[in-house]
């Protein structure tokens, strides 16, 4: 169990779609990450929040819309994707938002745009 | 440097070997360096977070050093185990306080 609980695992969704990832933490813990890993590529940091606060935003297209209703839930509302879309999403939490705190990550949404 | 680079990409030893992996980072403006393991089908785990200049870390026959000035960490892997196959992330924020940037890691294969 990782405390970190990420749904769906897997999501094949067309361009015209709309869909939302889900991430869960049972931690405690008060800053919350995307990441996107695309293949051969590192993992690429695409949005944090700090006491549900959006604090990093790193130049993500606007058709990936995160929500974080509280400190435990964050949303990543998927429209009109594209095909490069595709990819591993990583949800992460830590203690607080400071980069001295490890992450621990949920097991993914592996994504497919057909 | 301006983004973290790994190396090797990737490394095959027998078991019972003892290996080690690099990690370059920018310098300036250093902030963390975290080291993470990432065995297929699970989520990375975190292994070391280090911010001060010469530390040095320990987990079981894992260890970390740092070097902040010339941004560099090495990962030792004393006795490696089949069990320690998996890739081996390194990621540091050199710019925010709260963002890390990740190399794209060491794949490692132990076999018996």
């Amino acid at each position: 169990e990782t405390g970190v609980t990420q749904t769906p695992r897997h999501l094949v969704m067309g361009m015209t779609n709309k869909k939302s990832l889900k991430c869960e933490q049972h931690l405690g813990h008060n800053a919350m990450y995307w990441y996107k890993q695309s293949a051969k590529k590192p993992l690429e940091l695409m949005f944090v929040y700090n006491f549900k606060e959006q604090t990093e935003n790193n130049s993500v297209p606007s058709r990936f819309s995160p929500e974080c209703p509280n400190s435990s839930h964050l949303f990543l509302h998927l429209h009109t994707l594209q095909p490069e879309d595709s990819a591993l999403y990583l949800c992460a939490s830590s203690q607080t938002g400071g980069s001295n705190q490890p992450q621990h990550f949920g097991d993914g949404t592996r994504l497919s745009i057909l | 440097i301006l983004n973290v680079e790994q190396s090797p990409q990737s490394l095959h030893v027998q078991e019972g070997d003892s290996t080690n992996f690099t990690c370059s980072f920018p310098s300036s403006n250093f902030y963390a360096l975290h080291w993470y393991r990432w065995e297929t089908a699970k989520s990375p785990e975190a292994l070391f977070v280090m911010t001060l200049n010469g530390d040095e870390k320990k987990k079981g026959r894992i260890s970390a050093t740092l070097n902040t000035k010339e941004g560099y960490s090495y990962l030792y892997i004393k006795g490696s185990q089949p069990e320690d196959s998996a890739t081996y992330l390194c990621a540091s924020d050199s710019n925010s306080g709260y963002a890390l940037n990740f190399g794209k890691g060491t794949s490692l294969l132990v076999t018996p």
